[in-house]
This record gives structure tokens, C-alpha cells and sequence, in this order.
């Protein structure tokens, strides 16, 4: 089945250090959904991204839709300890509304 | 305040039998899901259902069932016929093309 893959799958940073997961997917995407789910928790929405090679920003967070709309990517700038979690980037197959889940990317932050 | 709640939080079941997870939400949404996670794991759709009395297979619905008989309500039953049903269940509800809100979900483990 459809499913869009995410790299890297784990990734250690200092605290203030800056931070990429990246989505690829191998069919053109409709739209992109990334969520963060804290250690525990559930899943968080954050944003959707629908026009090809749209950017969108949210505080130390930018998010970006490929031209060609197959990839896509979250870019955190000086990470801090709260942004621990998995970000997961999600997509809609044509005409549902159901979403597939990427693998996700864990982040660990140290202090 | 609008939500999405899951309930219990913790269930314990034993071998041979069924249980039914709850998931309620009062934000209005006509389309709600139920995923499955696993360990370090991502999000697998089991059901979804799009509008009342209608609800569709995910990728890993064998031995689960599903009813939609309000808006409101989305409850999932884990049957005997699952056999390996220890995970943690998520339950979310969207509005037709937009991110989704997710319960805290129930954590089942088979004993």
C-alpha cells in the first residue's frame, strides 16, 4: 500500500543545535499533515501543506512542500528540551480522508 | 471545552475474550478513525468511518469491529479473533480535509 517513508529514523541532538526530518514519498501527494507525539502521549497536529513548494513557519519550526509535491520537510531551528517526541508526517491517498502515517522521526534533545 | 475522549485509559483483557474500547467526541467532526500503535512504532488505520452508519476497512481491521450508529460515538471492539492485540489504540475525529484531533488513548494488554 501507499505509504511515505521518513528519515532519519532516530535523531540525537544537543539542546540549541538545529534539527531536519524529511518525508518522501514516491507518488504525488495531495497534501502533507505533520504531527509531534510527545513520549506517552498522542499524536498533536501541527500544520497542512497543500501548494507545491509551499513554506510555512511556526516560531523556531519551518515547514516545507516540495515542488514536485513527493517530499517534504520540518526544520527545527536551536531545538530545545520540549521539542523531545516523534514528528510523523501523514498524507491523504486520492479522494479519502483517511491518512497514512509516515514511520516517523524520534527526537532526543540533551541538555 | 471540545475533545475527543477514550476511555479507559489502561485495559487489561484475557485470552478468548472480546473488549470494546470508547471513543466519543463532541467537536462537531463527521469523520473519525481508530489506529493502532505499536512499540516505537508508527500509525496503522484499522477502521474509519466518514459519516454515521458507514465505516470502512484500514489496512489492519482483521479481528476488530466497529459501529457508527451516532456522530458522537466510534467504538472499537477488539475481538477473540485478534491475536496479538496488545498495543496502544488511538481514536481521532477530522473535519473533511483537515488535520485530525486525537484521543489520549487506551493502552490494552493481554494478560
Amino acid at each position: 500500500g501507499q505509504q511515505v517513508m521518513q528519515i532519519p529514523q532516530y535523531q540525537h541532538v544537543q539542546e540549541g543545535e538545529d534539527f531536519t526530518t524529511y518525508c518522501n514519498s514516491s507518488t504525488t501527494l495531495s497534501n502533507i499533515q505533520w504531527y509531534k507525539q510527545r513520549p506517552g502521549g498522542h499524536p498533536v497536529f501541527l500544520i497542512q501543506l497543500v501548494k507545491s513548494g509551499e513554506v510555512k513557519k511556526q516560531k523556531r519550526l519551518t515547514f516545507q512542500f516540495g515542488e514536485a509535491k513527493k517530499n517534504s520537510s520540518l526544520h527545527i531551528t536551536a531545538t530545545q528540551t520540549t521539542d523531545v517526541g516523534t514528528y510523523f508526517c501523514a498524507d491523504p491517498p486520492q479522494n479519502t480522508d483517511k491518512l497514512i502515517f509516515g514511520t516517523g522521526t524520534r527526537l532526543q534533545v540533551f541538555p | 471545552d471540545g475533545g475527543i475522549t477514550q476511555s479507559p485509559k489502561y485495559l487489561f483483557r484475557k485470552e478468548g475474550q472480546n473488549v470494546t474500547l470508547s471513543c466519543e467526541q463532541n467537536l462537531n467532526h463527521d469523520a473519525m478513525y481508530w489506529y493502532r500503535q505499536d512499540p516505537g512504532q508508527g500509525l496503522r488505520l484499522i477502521y474509519y468511518s466518514q459519516i454515521v452508519n458507514d465505516f470502512q476497512k484500514g489496512d489492519i481491521a482483521e479481528g476488530y469491529s466497529v459501529s457508527r450508529e451516532k456522530k458522537e460515538s466510534f467504538p472499537l471492539t477488539v475481538t477473540s479473533a485478534q491475536k496479538n492485540p496488545t498495543a496502544f489504540y488511538l481514536c481521532a475525529s477530522s473535519p473533511r480535509g483537515y488535520g485530525y484531533t486525537f484521543g489520549s488513548g487506551t493502552r490494552l494488554t493481554v494478560v
